[in-house]
């Protein structure tokens, strides 16, 4: 069992530019979470899929970023018009089923320069 | 919303001394997990303890669900201790899922 897999582990863009983060959850797990890391705001939740279904996006930034989860081996989550406040470490998460623990991956490290 | 209080902010550590760390929330949890963060690392599952006591190795994880409070107790701490360590919660209902994380403790475990 290799974890929660992220690609890649860092990223440089340019301002205005577009990133797409990859994430692999643990084979068999039907829950998938985003959550982004600053030294600021601390842990925050960003969106979560159950079943490849998008449940509850209550903390993704409404114009720029999206989400999916086309099949249950991976979810990317695509940030538009990156702009420097949005660097940050973007982590995933996923556990068995939906109230079961999680488990993160190794989080993805935006810079936007 | 939900708000996760967690204490000392920070702390430092003589090796083998003792630490508690505490986690203190504002709504009834029904999952609770403590996670331990290198620097650079990822967060690594410590616990998944929505109530109870349970053990592993030199931790312990204490929840009284109904006081809205856990704790964590290091014994024997060491040097490769050092890192963040968050309590995150979350309440189970229809639509609700995400965990919420308190800010953290910072511990420093010194020779």
């Amino acid at each position: 069992n290799a974890g929660v897999i992220q690609t890649p582990r860092h990223k440089v863009t340019g301002k205005g530019q577009e990133a797409t983060l990859w994430c692999e959850p643990i084979s068999g797990h039907s829950a998938v979470f985003w959550y982004r890391q600053t030294i600021v705001q601390g842990l925050e939740f960003l969106t979560y899929f159950r079943n490849q279904a998008p449940i509850d996006d209550s903390g993704m930034p409404k114009e720029r970023f999206s989400a999916q989860m086309p099949n249950q081996s991976h979810s990317t989550l695509k940030i538009q018009s990156t702009q420097p406040q949005d660097s940050a470490v973007y982590l995933c998460a996923s556990s068995l089923v939906r109230y079961a623990e999680q488990f993160f991956g190794p989080g993805t490290r935006l810079t936007v320069l | 919303g939900q708000q996760v209080q967690q204490s000392p902010a920070s702390l430092v550590l003589q090796e083998g001394e003792n630490a508690e760390l505490q986690c203190n929330f504002s709504s009834t949890a029904t999952r609770l997990q403590w996670f331990y963060q290198h620097p650079g690392g990822r967060l690594v599952s410590l616990f998944y303890n929505p109530s109870g006591t349970k053990h592993t190795g030199r931790l312990t994880s204490t929840t009284v669900t109904n006081e809205r409070r856990s704790s964590l107790h290091i014994s024997s701490s060491q040097t490769t201790d050092s890192g963040t360590y968050f309590c995150a919660i979350d309440r189970a209902s229809s639509s609700f899922s995400k965990l919420v994380f308190g800010q953290g403790t910072s511990l420093s475990v010194v020779p």
